[in-house]
């Protein structure tokens, strides 16, 4: 019963420094989602995937990387850390695109501060 | 790029106030949905619509897309306690665009 879980919840890093937020998910889900949220502000998307070896930028694409080997797995890469990209990170996946009676569902959240 | 207005930013209200909620957009968007976050938690999906003019009801929520594909409510009766979160709108059409969301305060 666990659906999307993201690892670190946590982290702090130095400008410069690279990681990677990692996000799983065991619903068998085809699409999956990278949004980040900025205090008192919505959602942006990042990066999605429809599917292993899928990926597409979303509105806010720059700094970032994303791969997906496969269907359960969607990483997302820091290269070069940047003070800009403190924020709250949400990894998310439905079955079919959202919109088509398919929910999305969320993972707890990273929350990143870049130092 | 798209944007959506949500208003308002925050709403102060008593426990069993009904509650209502708008987004715009000067975009159309082929499907509207509304969700509720919690602190530190992840947006929860409360209410997709699909169609203009669709009018939803989950339990005491009902949401309902305009006409125009422009716009969307989410009206909450009788408000209790655990209605508190932010509450953000999202227009979907090739990707999904958040409202900056409602912020829902209820006063003891």
């Amino acid at each position: 019963n666990a659906g999307v879980t993201q690892t670190p919840k946590f982290r702090i890093l130095k400008i410069g420094q690279s990681m990677t937020l990692q996000c799983t998910q065991d619903m068998n889900h085809n699409y999956m989602y990278w949004y980040r949220q900025d205090p008192g502000m919505g959602l942006k998307l990042i990066y999605y995937s429809v599917g292993a070896g899928i990926t597409d930028k979303g509105e806010v694409p720059n700094g970032y990387n994303v791969s997906r080997s496969t269907t359960e797995d969607f990483p997302l890469r820091l290269e070069l850390a940047a003070p800009s990209q403190t924020s709250v990170y949400f990894c998310a996946s439905s079955y079919y695109r959202v919109g088509v009676d398919q929910p999305q569902h969320f993972g707890d959240g990273t929350r990143l501060s870049i130092l | 790029g798209q944007q959506l207005n949500q208003s308002p930013q925050s709403m102060f209200i008593q426990e069993g106030e009904d509650v209502s909620m708008n987004c715009t957009s000067s975009s159309i968007f082929n499907t509207w949905l509304w969700y509720k976050q919690d602190p530190g938690e992840g947006p929860v999906l409360l209410i997709a619509l699909y169609k203009a003019g669709e009018l939803t009801s989950n339990g005491r929520l009902t949401a309902q897309f305009g006409i125009t594909r422009k716009d969307s409510f989410l009206n909450i009766s009788a408000s209790i306690p655990s209605d508190v979160g932010i509450y953000f709108c999202a227009g979907h059409d090739d990707k999904i665009i958040f409202g900056k969301g409602t912020r829902l305060h209820i006063l003891p």
